[in-house]
């Protein structure tokens, strides 16, 4: 069983392009979520989703950033205009439906993409 | 969820059993206690899970004692590969909110 995949793994942008982060979680997991790593910092939680739903985005930036997860297809965080600040690691991390006694403090990451904004 | 607090970094040498501690004095009944590891370059990995007294996997121990405002996870004889920084976390158990908390981390270095 694949484990939580992210690509690129690493992206390099220009101040005002835009970015597209790729994650596909692992097989039979439904729930997926984004967290930022910036340098020197521990992770913060940027946004929950489930298939075709936002369920938590508390994190997102107000603006630039956005978030889907289609019904087919991997989840896509994206990054508009990008600036210096957004320079970070970008982990994706996945988790099953809740069934018996499986907990959802247990997720699994991907690798993370590496975003640098020249 | 409730606020942890662990040391920011641990130094320890190979062999060694190494105990990171965690308080989360403010912790609720239905909160569990977790643990992750995150190697340099890579995403966080689940380490162990608990809620009270001792739990032991392959890879650690954690003993949470009867007031569970603290945790300890304890590595065994670690190795260069053991360096890594960890995360104590605290969050129900069926986290509905589905998000993770994380702090700081310890960052812990094992030297030869």
């Amino acid at each position: 069983n694949a484990g939580v995949m992210q690509n690129p793994r690493h992206l390099v942008r220009r101040r005002g392009q835009e970015a597209r982060l790729r994650c596909s979680p692992m097989k039979g997991h439904s729930h997926v979520y984004w967290y930022r790593q910036l340098p020197e910092e521990g992770l913060k939680f940027m946004v929950y989703l489930q298939k075709e739903n936002i369920i938590d985005e508390s994190g997102m930036p107000k603006e630039r950033f956005s978030a889907e997860f289609p019904k087919e297809g991997p989840s896509i965080l994206r990054i508009q205009q990008v600036v210096r600040g957004d320079s970070a690691a970008y982990f994706c991390a996945s988790s099953p439906r809740l069934q018996g006694t499986s907990s959802y403090n247990e997720q699994f990451f991907g690798p993370g993409t590496r975003l640098t904004v020249l | 969820l409730a606020k942890t607090t662990q040391p920011i970094s641990m130094d320890s040498y190979e062999g060694q059993e190494v105990n990171i501690t965690c308080s989360h004095n403010n912790i609720a009944t239905n909160d569990y206690i977790t643990w992750y590891q995150q190697f340099p370059s890579q995403g966080p990995r689940f380490i162990i899970q608990g809620y009270k007294t001792k739990v032991t996997n392959e890879v650690a121990s954690l003993f949470i004692p009867a007031d569970r405002k603290s945790s300890t996870l304890s590595l065994p004889r670690v190795s260069l590969s053991d360096t890594a920084v960890y995360y104590c976390l605290v969050a129900p158990f069926y986290n509905q909110g589905g998000k993770l908390i994380f702090g700081q981390g310890t960052e812990l270095s094992v030297k030869p």
